[in-house]
């Protein structure tokens, strides 16, 4: 069946440098969606990225991530963490013709001064 | 503003006792969503729903049942609450088959004593 991974449950890092987290997934399908969404403390999650198109660069907010279908991947990256970039991120697919969602275990992003 | 709403935001239950966690959208999406969150698992799906009148089970969906009595509502139900069922509960709204993306709302925190 569908799922998603997301090795790493925590990422300390300090402020200013590049940010990395790691997605990726597993589905028989072709025409999946992946996502990115991030859940700050005491609000909803949102979302920040999404892609189905193949070795096509996606951006948002500062952030961006390609979907690579032929290794199964939708890394979420960014070139300089912010202070206010500590949250929870989530990377997730999704089918268009079935309409659910499998979320990863989430990534705790904690940025440091 | 399209959005999804929940009620309650906090809820206290005794075990054995019953509790309806409610979810409105005007989103006027096809497809809600029930999901817990829980350190270390992620958004866990319990229920979903396609339309008015529609339930179908998710991952996890034993020890809770769900009603969708119109387009707008969903509503989550726990028979006989459980101490392991105090957990964040999130509904969504989505119909990516429409292009729209998953809205999430702000959340119930239940806990059951």
């Amino acid at each position: 069946g569908d799922s998603v991974t997301q090795k790493e449950g925590l990422v300390t890092l300090t402020e200013g440098l590049p940010v990395m987290l790691n997605c990726t997934y597993q589905t028989i399908y072709s025409n999946a969606f992946l996502f990115w969404y991030v859940h700050y403390l005491n609000e909803s999650p949102r979302l920040l990225l999404k892609s189905s198109t193949d070795n096509k660069r996606t951006e948002h907010q500062g952030f961006h991530a390609t979907l690579h279908k032929s290794s199964s991947s939708f890394h979420l990256q960014k070139s300089s963490a912010q202070l206010s970039d500590s949250a929870l991120y989530y990377c997730a697919l999704s089918r268009r013709s079935n309409n659910r969602i499998f979320f990863g275990d989430g990534t705790q992003l904690v940025v440091k001064p | 503003e399209a959005a999804v709403t929940q009620s309650p935001r906090n809820k206290v239950a005794v075990t054995g006792g019953k509790v309806t966690l409610s979810c409105n959208q005007t989103n006027n999406h096809n497809n809600m969503y029930w999901y817990r969150q829980d350190t270390g698992h992620g958004l866990r799906l319990i229920h979903y729903s396609y339309g008015a009148g529609s339930t179908e089970k998710g991952d996890i969906p034993d020890g809770y049942k769900a009603s969708r009595p119109s387009q707008e509502n969903f509503s989550l139900i726990l028979e006989l609450a459980t101490p392991s069922q105090t957990s964040v509960y999130f509904c969504a709204s989505g119909d990516l088959g429409r292009n729209s993306d998953y809205t999430f709302g702000s959340g119930t925190r239940l806990l059951v004593i």
